[in-house]
């Protein structure tokens, strides 16, 4: 496609369910970046990927999150047994090389609330 | 530790000039970006600067300073469509980026 485009667009779910939050990036781009963004505030790096392999997943914030990527396409970002501290908008982003010194393409956003 | 200061909100008149500043304290750094976020919408790339100096784009420019770590973004011939938040980012290599919080900018006309 065009751009990075991400699904659903909006998520209002209970908390203690499970969501999963899909990224497709630009096609070409082997480097895909989560971030969540709270209300107001900037965005937390999440997990970076190169290819299908995860060489940063320092930021996940707990064992609740985890993702997956098929090959040099599409991301799933899955949260288990979601809390309230949850809810923000999930943003995903690709580049074309793995290094972050190429600009990232983000996508439109995942917003998520957890009720 | 990792932190990067950015006002939290700016207003400014149309036509006028403004500069947004960012200073940056974080484990690594490579180089600075700076995206624009309008309201409900994907941040957008707008420069990344690796050397000391001013690096000018159209209406927009962005300065870095290493040895001070500090940053700006300058904005002239300010137009509405400029009211959005402005990120300042630090590349701290190991391909991670880290954000500020963001500073909103209120263009008045």
């Amino acid at each position: 496609g065009a751009g990075v485009s991400q699904s659903p667009s909006n998520k209002v779910t209970e908390k203690g369910k499970d969501v999963e939050l899909r990224c497709d990036p630009i096609s070409g781009h082997t480097a895909l970046y989560w971030y969540r963004q709270r209300l107001g505030q900037g965005l937390e790096f999440l997990i970076y990927f190169q290819g299908n392999s995860a060489p940063d997943k320092s930021g996940l914030p707990s064992d609740r999150f985890s993702a997956e990527r098929t090959g040099e396409s599409v991301s799933t970002l899955t949260i288990q047994r979601t809390q309230q501290e949850d809810s923000a908008v999930y943003l995903c982003a690709s580049s074309f090389e793995s290094s972050a010194t190429y600009e990232q393409y983000f996508g439109p956003g995942t917003r998520l609330t957890v009720t | 530790g990792q932190n990067i200061d950015q006002p939290t909100e700016m207003t400014a008149t149309e036509g006028a000039i403004v500069q947004i500043n960012c200073t940056y304290q974080t484990s690594g750094f490579n180089g600075l970006f700076w995206y624009q976020q309008h309201a409900g919408e994907a941040p957008t790339f707008l420069s990344y600067n690796v050397l000391d100096g001013l690096e000018e784009k159209g209406r927009f420019s962005s300065f870095l300073s290493r040895s001070k770590g500090y940053s700006y973004l300058l904005l002239k011939e300010l137009q509405m469509k400029d009211s959005a938040s402005y990120l300042c980012a630090s590349y701290t290599g190991g391909f991670k980026t880290i954000f500020g919080a963001g500073t909103r900018l209120f263009v008045k006309a």
